[in-house]
């Protein structure tokens, strides 16, 4: 059974860079069948995927057009766990992040809060 | 970006009864990459169905999932006091997008 944990900050001031983690156990970041993913959920977007990483011979990330520019989503192997970067934040990124394993999301982190305000 | 709407909002059903949530996309989803999920309050989502029809581990079976292409649906066979939660859909076939969800909530 996949486990998923998160950790980082709940409180993030405009115009800063939003760090979570998430490590895994119970699979490994690198394996060739899965997918690893960062989702957000708020009242006003509802749930959002914002990106993912994934290892096919090599790492590959893609993100959601809406936070392309701002978004990086990274692996570290030796912690067996992946990261959010979410830089330039403002108040609309207020919202519970999760990440999440597959396509179908087979597995979920417990979420976190994150406000972004001063 | 394919959206999907979901239908109704809000479905007002009394226990054994059998509920029919509906998922419209406005493209094609291919390879039927669809999947629903129930959520319930101060918890994440949790995965019912993937590929439009296959129940995830641990899912009862009176969740069932069906249809292709752009109309999908999660039939609920008889309600249990438990599944009264908020219902998304989820494409996975073009990037990855969610319905705005039903409320599956109690008559």
């Amino acid at each position: 059974q996949v486990q998923l944990q998160q950790s980082g900050p709940g409180l993030v001031k405009p115009s800063q860079t939003l760090s979570l983690t998430c490590a895994i156990s119970g699979d490994s970041v690198s394996s060739n069948n899965a997918a690893w993913n960062w989702i957000r959920q708020s009242p006003s977007r509802g749930l959002e995927w914002l990106g993912r990483t994934y290892y096919r011979s090599k790492w590959y990330s893609d993100y959601a057009v809406s936070v392309k520019s701002r978004i990086t989503i990274n692996s570290d192997t030796s912690k067996n766990q992946f990261s959010l970067q979410l830089s330039s934040v403002t108040p609309e990124d207020t919202a519970v992040y999760y990440c999440t394993r597959g396509w179908g999301y087979t597995s979920w982190g417990q979420g976190t809060l994150v406000t972004v305000s001063s | 970006e394919i959206v999907l709407t979901q239908s109704p909002g809000t479905l007002s059903l009394s226990p054994g009864e059998r509920a029919a949530l509906s998922c419209r996309a406005s493209q094609s989803v291919s390879n039927s990459h669809l999947a629903w999920y129930q959520q319930k309050p101060g918890q994440a989502p949790r995965l019912l169905i993937y590929g439009a029809s296959s129940r995830a581990t641990g899912i009862p079976d009176r969740f069932s999932g069906s249809g292709s292409g752009t109309d999908f649906t999660l039939t609920i066979s008889r309600l249990e006091p438990e599944d009264f939660a908020v219902y998304f859909c989820q494409q996975y076939a073009s990037s990855h997008t969610f319905g705005q969800g039903t409320r599956l909530e109690i008559k």
